[in-house]
């Protein structure tokens, strides 16, 4: 059975820092991964998406990472901002066409002014 | 494009109501997805369908029916409520087998309680 973890559940830290969240997963047999920030009472906004067969995606100031073999995967914020602040969840998908999604709990993330 | 909507955004229910989740997408995607959300627990998925007329259980049915009647439209329906079925639910949905990336697009939520 695929689990997905996140650690640190929580993360705080300086405006203008660099910083990396993590996620690992234990079946590396996934056809990608995906990236998604929530915040306080939303909806969860698709950041990147990694397919298995990639090393990583860039969005601006988001570097999404992926080792299959190993089971991990990293989200780069470069020059974080307040408003980075906001719950990142990661979530594997086994295989093409499949509806469920694994999710990891989550990194609540708060970044200080 | 709207992308996906839901509403109600928050509701109250007693014990044996019943209710209907709405959940609507303007992408022409096929694939469409019923999760909750609670806290300790994370995003589980509830039911799903791979186009108008199919529809199949995920992980945590009990207790809730779909249909898929059209392209656009996915509600949810919870037949007798009880308080376990507190919870944020979202609706995803997804291009489906014809999109390489495979990307869920998630609505805002409904906040339920049942008291």
């Amino acid at each position: 059975k695929q689990e997905v973890t996140q650690i640190p559940a929580a993360l705080s830290v300086p405006e203008g820092e660099n910083l990396v969240l993590n996620c690992s997963f234990t079946d590396s047999a996934i056809y990608n991964l995906q990236w998604f920030r929530q915040d306080p009472g939303k909806g969860l906004t698709s950041l990147l998406l990694i397919q298995s067969s990639q090393r990583e995606q860039t969005s601006g100031r988001l570097n999404a990472s992926l080792d299959k073999s190993s089971g991990r995967s990293t989200l780069y914020i470069a020059a974080s901002q307040p408003g980075d602040s906001a719950t990142y969840l990661c979530a594997v998908r086994r295989f093409q066409g499949a509806q469920k999604l694994v999710f990891g709990q989550g990194t609540r993330l708060t970044i200080n002014p | 494009n709207a992308g996906v909507t839901q509403t109600p955004k928050f509701q109250v229910l007693k014990t044996g109501q019943s209710m209907t989740l709405q959940c609507a997408q303007d992408m022409n995607h096929e694939y469409m997805s019923w999760y909750r959300q609670d806290p300790g627990m994370g995003l589980r998925l509830i039911h799903y369908s791979v186009g108008a007329g199919i529809t199949d259980q995920g992980e945590v049915p009990n207790g809730y029916n779909v249909s898929r009647s059209t392209t656009e439209d996915f509600p949810l329906r919870l037949l007798s409520a009880a308080p376990s079925q507190t919870s944020v639910y979202f609706c995803a949905s997804s291009l489906g087998l014809a999109g390489a990336t495979d990307t869920q697009y998630f609505g805002p939520g409904t906040r339920l309680t049942v008291l």
